[in-house]
Protein backbone atom coordinates (compact mmCIF):
# COMPACT_ATOMS: atom_id res chain seq x y z
CA UNK A 1 0.00 0.00 0.00
CA UNK A 2 1.01 3.30 -0.21
CA UNK A 3 1.79 6.09 2.04
CA UNK A 4 3.00 9.46 2.39
CA UNK A 5 5.75 10.98 4.86
CA UNK A 6 5.97 14.56 5.57
CA UNK A 7 8.71 16.17 8.21
CA UNK A 8 8.57 18.23 10.27
CA UNK A 9 5.19 17.92 11.66
CA UNK A 10 6.03 20.96 13.45
CA UNK A 11 8.17 24.04 13.05
CA UNK A 12 8.49 27.61 14.38
CA UNK A 13 11.45 29.94 12.65
CA UNK A 14 11.98 33.26 12.59
CA UNK A 15 11.16 35.76 9.92
CA UNK A 16 14.05 36.03 7.21
CA UNK A 17 14.61 32.32 8.10
CA UNK A 18 15.87 29.73 5.41
CA UNK A 19 12.97 26.84 5.34
CA UNK A 20 12.89 23.19 3.90
CA UNK A 21 9.71 20.83 4.18
CA UNK A 22 10.24 17.07 2.66
CA UNK A 23 7.84 14.76 1.32
CA UNK A 24 8.25 11.40 0.13
CA UNK A 25 6.28 8.48 -0.75
CA UNK A 26 5.99 4.90 -1.00
CA UNK A 27 4.15 2.31 -2.23
CA UNK A 28 3.94 3.84 -5.75
CA UNK A 29 5.82 5.18 -8.80
CA UNK A 30 6.11 8.19 -10.83
CA UNK A 31 3.29 10.15 -9.12
CA UNK A 32 2.11 13.29 -9.10
CA UNK A 33 3.43 15.64 -5.90
CA UNK A 34 1.69 18.37 -4.95
CA UNK A 35 2.12 21.30 -1.89
CA UNK A 36 -0.98 22.89 -0.68
CA UNK A 37 -0.91 25.80 1.93
CA UNK A 38 -4.14 25.33 4.27
CA UNK A 39 -4.89 28.97 6.01
CA UNK A 40 -7.71 29.46 8.51
CA UNK A 41 -10.83 30.30 6.88
CA UNK A 42 -8.98 30.52 2.96
CA UNK A 43 -9.60 26.70 2.34
CA UNK A 44 -6.69 24.76 0.14
CA UNK A 45 -4.22 26.32 -1.76
CA UNK A 46 -2.47 24.43 -4.33
CA UNK A 47 1.32 25.94 -4.47
CA UNK A 48 2.94 24.06 -6.57
CA UNK A 49 2.81 20.63 -8.74
CA UNK A 50 5.11 18.13 -10.33
CA UNK A 51 4.51 15.50 -12.37
CA UNK A 52 8.12 14.25 -12.66
CA UNK A 53 11.84 14.72 -11.59
CA UNK A 54 12.49 18.48 -12.26
CA UNK A 55 9.29 19.39 -13.06
CA UNK A 56 7.43 21.79 -11.21
CA UNK A 57 5.06 24.14 -11.92
CA UNK A 58 4.01 26.87 -9.93
CA UNK A 59 0.72 28.37 -9.25
CA UNK A 60 0.69 30.96 -6.79
CA UNK A 61 3.73 33.79 -6.91
CA UNK A 62 5.28 34.02 -4.29
CA UNK A 63 8.96 33.58 -2.35
CA UNK A 64 8.29 30.03 -1.93
CA UNK A 65 10.08 27.34 -4.48
CA UNK A 66 9.71 23.60 -4.84
CA UNK A 67 11.77 20.83 -6.28
CA UNK A 68 11.89 17.00 -7.02
CA UNK A 69 15.19 15.87 -7.16
CA UNK A 70 14.07 12.07 -6.68
CA UNK A 71 10.79 10.10 -8.01
CA UNK A 72 9.31 9.73 -4.77
CA UNK A 73 10.48 13.06 -2.98
CA UNK A 74 9.34 16.74 -2.98
CA UNK A 75 10.88 19.30 -1.16
CA UNK A 76 9.42 22.73 -0.18
CA UNK A 77 11.67 25.92 0.49
CA UNK A 78 12.52 29.02 0.88
CA UNK A 79 15.22 31.33 0.89
CA UNK A 80 13.83 34.34 3.66
CA UNK A 81 10.66 33.32 5.86
CA UNK A 82 7.96 36.06 5.77
CA UNK A 83 4.78 36.19 8.63
CA UNK A 84 2.27 35.71 5.93
CA UNK A 85 4.24 32.16 5.21
CA UNK A 86 2.29 30.61 8.42
CA UNK A 87 0.27 28.06 7.63
CA UNK A 88 -0.34 24.10 7.55
CA UNK A 89 1.46 22.77 4.83
CA UNK A 90 0.05 19.64 2.73
CA UNK A 91 2.05 17.17 0.51
CA UNK A 92 0.01 15.04 -1.53
CA UNK A 93 0.07 12.84 -4.38
CA UNK A 94 -2.00 11.35 -7.21
CA UNK A 95 -1.56 8.30 -9.63
CA UNK A 96 1.17 9.59 -12.48
CA UNK A 97 -1.50 9.75 -15.51
CA UNK A 98 -4.29 8.62 -14.27
CA UNK A 99 -7.30 9.41 -11.57
CA UNK A 100 -6.94 12.56 -9.88
CA UNK A 101 -7.83 11.58 -6.20
CA UNK A 102 -5.16 12.79 -4.28
CA UNK A 103 -4.06 11.43 -1.13
CA UNK A 104 -2.54 14.12 1.47
CA UNK A 105 0.73 13.77 3.79
CA UNK A 106 0.03 14.57 7.93
CA UNK A 107 1.50 18.10 7.65
CA UNK A 108 3.33 20.54 8.49
CA UNK A 109 1.90 23.54 10.70
CA UNK A 110 4.77 25.83 10.25
CA UNK A 111 4.70 29.27 12.75
CA UNK A 112 6.69 32.41 11.46
CA UNK A 113 7.66 34.57 14.16
CA UNK B 1 -18.76 33.51 -8.60
CA UNK B 2 -16.22 31.16 -6.82
CA UNK B 3 -15.61 27.78 -8.84
CA UNK B 4 -17.24 25.93 -5.65
CA UNK B 5 -18.90 27.10 -2.76
CA UNK B 6 -19.23 25.25 0.41
CA UNK B 7 -21.36 26.60 3.63
CA UNK B 8 -18.37 26.85 6.27
CA UNK B 9 -20.87 26.48 9.34
CA UNK B 10 -20.07 24.94 11.79
CA UNK B 11 -22.78 22.58 12.46
CA UNK B 12 -23.54 20.78 15.52
CA UNK B 13 -25.58 18.10 15.81
CA UNK B 14 -26.78 14.94 18.05
CA UNK B 15 -24.99 12.16 17.66
CA UNK B 16 -27.64 9.47 15.80
CA UNK B 17 -28.64 12.41 13.79
CA UNK B 18 -28.84 12.84 9.89
CA UNK B 19 -26.01 14.87 9.00
CA UNK B 20 -25.88 16.73 5.01
CA UNK B 21 -23.44 18.40 3.90
CA UNK B 22 -23.59 19.99 0.69
CA UNK B 23 -21.48 21.98 -2.10
CA UNK B 24 -22.26 24.34 -5.45
CA UNK B 25 -20.19 24.90 -8.30
CA UNK B 26 -20.26 26.67 -11.38
CA UNK B 27 -18.06 24.76 -13.89
CA UNK B 28 -20.16 22.74 -15.46
CA UNK B 29 -17.23 20.72 -17.12
CA UNK B 30 -16.89 18.79 -13.31
CA UNK B 31 -17.38 15.31 -13.66
CA UNK B 32 -15.65 13.62 -11.01
CA UNK B 33 -16.16 14.68 -7.10
CA UNK B 34 -14.97 13.94 -3.77
CA UNK B 35 -15.00 14.22 -0.08
CA UNK B 36 -12.73 14.56 2.29
CA UNK B 37 -12.58 14.36 6.12
CA UNK B 38 -9.79 16.13 7.94
CA UNK B 39 -9.83 15.67 11.66
CA UNK B 40 -8.00 18.81 13.19
CA UNK B 41 -4.28 19.40 12.83
CA UNK B 42 -4.14 16.24 10.23
CA UNK B 43 -4.29 15.60 6.22
CA UNK B 44 -7.31 15.05 4.71
CA UNK B 45 -8.04 11.58 3.96
CA UNK B 46 -10.41 10.94 0.87
CA UNK B 47 -13.75 9.93 2.11
CA UNK B 48 -15.91 9.46 -1.27
CA UNK B 49 -15.38 9.47 -4.95
CA UNK B 50 -17.94 9.56 -7.18
CA UNK B 51 -17.89 10.04 -11.10
CA UNK B 52 -20.54 12.35 -12.96
CA UNK B 53 -24.49 11.95 -11.78
CA UNK B 54 -25.53 9.82 -9.19
CA UNK B 55 -25.79 8.12 -5.75
CA UNK B 56 -22.67 6.53 -4.03
CA UNK B 57 -23.27 4.65 -0.87
CA UNK B 58 -20.14 3.36 1.35
CA UNK B 59 -21.58 2.15 4.84
CA UNK B 60 -22.99 5.41 6.81
CA UNK B 61 -21.90 7.42 4.22
CA UNK B 62 -23.83 8.55 1.00
CA UNK B 63 -22.48 10.93 -1.97
CA UNK B 64 -24.69 12.08 -4.24
CA UNK B 65 -24.62 14.09 -7.05
CA UNK B 66 -26.60 16.56 -8.96
CA UNK B 67 -25.12 17.94 -12.79
CA UNK B 68 -28.08 19.64 -13.75
CA UNK B 69 -28.19 21.44 -10.57
CA UNK B 70 -24.82 21.85 -9.94
CA UNK B 71 -25.14 20.28 -6.27
CA UNK B 72 -23.27 17.89 -4.45
CA UNK B 73 -24.11 16.26 -1.11
CA UNK B 74 -22.71 13.99 1.54
CA UNK B 75 -25.44 12.24 3.84
CA UNK B 76 -23.75 11.03 7.38
CA UNK B 77 -26.18 8.35 8.39
CA UNK B 78 -26.46 7.61 12.36
CA UNK B 79 -23.89 10.55 12.81
CA UNK B 80 -21.22 9.35 15.87
CA UNK B 81 -19.12 12.19 17.97
CA UNK B 82 -15.49 10.14 15.79
CA UNK B 83 -17.10 12.11 12.49
CA UNK B 84 -16.75 15.26 14.02
CA UNK B 85 -14.51 17.01 11.33
CA UNK B 86 -14.09 19.43 8.58
CA UNK B 87 -15.67 17.80 5.59
CA UNK B 88 -13.89 19.54 2.35
CA UNK B 89 -15.49 18.68 -0.95
CA UNK B 90 -13.29 18.45 -4.34
CA UNK B 91 -13.71 18.40 -8.18
CA UNK B 92 -12.25 17.91 -11.60
CA UNK B 93 -13.08 17.99 -15.17
CA UNK B 94 -10.60 15.52 -16.10
CA UNK B 95 -9.40 11.97 -15.43
CA UNK B 96 -5.53 11.82 -16.16
CA UNK B 97 -4.64 13.69 -19.11
CA UNK B 98 -3.24 16.98 -19.14
CA UNK B 99 -5.29 18.38 -15.90
CA UNK B 100 -3.93 17.66 -12.24
CA UNK B 101 -5.52 19.69 -10.28
CA UNK B 102 -8.88 19.49 -7.64
CA UNK B 103 -11.10 22.36 -6.88
CA UNK B 104 -11.83 22.26 -3.12
CA UNK B 105 -14.75 23.82 -1.42
CA UNK B 106 -13.10 25.67 2.11
CA UNK B 107 -14.55 23.09 4.16
CA UNK B 108 -17.73 22.83 6.42
CA UNK B 109 -16.94 22.11 9.99
CA UNK B 110 -19.05 18.88 11.54
CA UNK B 111 -19.44 18.73 15.31
CA UNK B 112 -21.47 15.59 17.08
CA UNK B 113 -22.25 15.56 20.48
CA UNK B 114 -22.63 12.66 22.45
Amino acid sequence: SQTIHQWPATLVQPVGSPLSLECTVEGTSNPNLYWYRQAAGRGLQLLFYSVGIGQISSEVPQNLSASRPQDRQFILSSKKLLLSDSGFYLCAWSVGGGLDTQYFGPGTRLTVL
Amino acid sequence: QKEVEQDPGPLSVPEGAIVSLNCTYSNSAFQYFMWYRQYSRKGPELLMYTYSSGNKEDGRFTAQVDKSSKYISLFIRDSQPSDSATYLCAMTHNSGGSNYKLTFGKGTLLTVNP
